[in-house]
């Protein structure tokens, strides 16, 4: 079946300018997760979704950051006012049950000039 | 102290040899524990939970020592095939969905 996708795979955007990434989860799959991978580091873990609820929002790094989930499917992470430290691979993943296996997408490659 | 911590490596190997990982976490009230691997430049593909009992699938054997806090994931019989950053993720009992990942441990398998 389908797997978890992403889009775009790659923005690139200038310092200041607000970005919309998108993440469409597998299917049935009731939580979904978004993390921050910088360049040859760990992965950073943003925040989480049971549902359309996101119980724990303090993995987001700044204000700026914010994310939502409709429908208990699909999940934006928007990112407003970017500066360059927001470069990075930005990744979902979703699990049937919540902490259970994950399923990543392929990412979003973030480059903010 | 990181919440979940691992050996960075990197670790080379040569091909059939057997090698294992170890990776400890903080929060004794983790309940959930998994490895993944991670291809350079690709996002982490789940390999295999961990189970209190220990499990197996083919060449790779994960085990949960509770008392110690740490799991660990041993590969026999290394293929080149299984060069990879590998990396151990943590999810903690009471914020159920926020997982921890370690910062990975490279391994480079040698003809």
């Amino acid at each position: 079946g389908a797997g978890v996708s992403q889009s775009p795979s790659n923005k690139v955007t200038e310092k200041g300018k607000d970005v919309e990434l998108r993440c469409d989860p597998i299917s049935g799959h009731t939580a979904l997760y978004w993390y921050r991978q910088s360049l040859g580091q760990g992965l950073e873990f943003l925040i989480y979704f049971q549902g359309n609820s996101a119980p724990d929002k303090s993995g987001l790094p700044s204000d700026r950051f914010s994310a939502e989930r409709t429908g208990g499917s699909v999940s934006t992470l928007t990112i407003q006012r970017t500066q360059q430290e927001d470069s990075a691979v930005y990744l979902c993943a979703s699990s049937l049950e919540l902490a259970g296996k994950q399923y990543f997408g392929p990412g979003t490659r973030l480059t903010v000039l | 102290r990181k919440e979940v911590e691992q050996d960075p490596g990197p670790f080379n190997v040569p091909e059939g040899a057997t090698v294992a990982f170890n990776c400890t976490y903080s929060n004794s009230a983790s309940q959930s524990f998994f490895w993944y691997r991670q291809d350079c430049r690709k996002e982490p593909k789940l390999l295999m939970s961990v189970y209190s009992s220990g499990n197996e699938d083919g060449r790779f054997t994960a085990q949960l020592n509770r008392a110690s806090q740490y799991i660990s994931l041993l590969i026999r019989d290394s293929k080149l095939s299984d060069s990879a950053t590998y990396l151990c993720v943590v999810n903690m009992g009471t914020n159920a969905g926020k997982s921890t990942f370690g910062d990975g441990t490279t391994l480079t398998v040698k003809p």
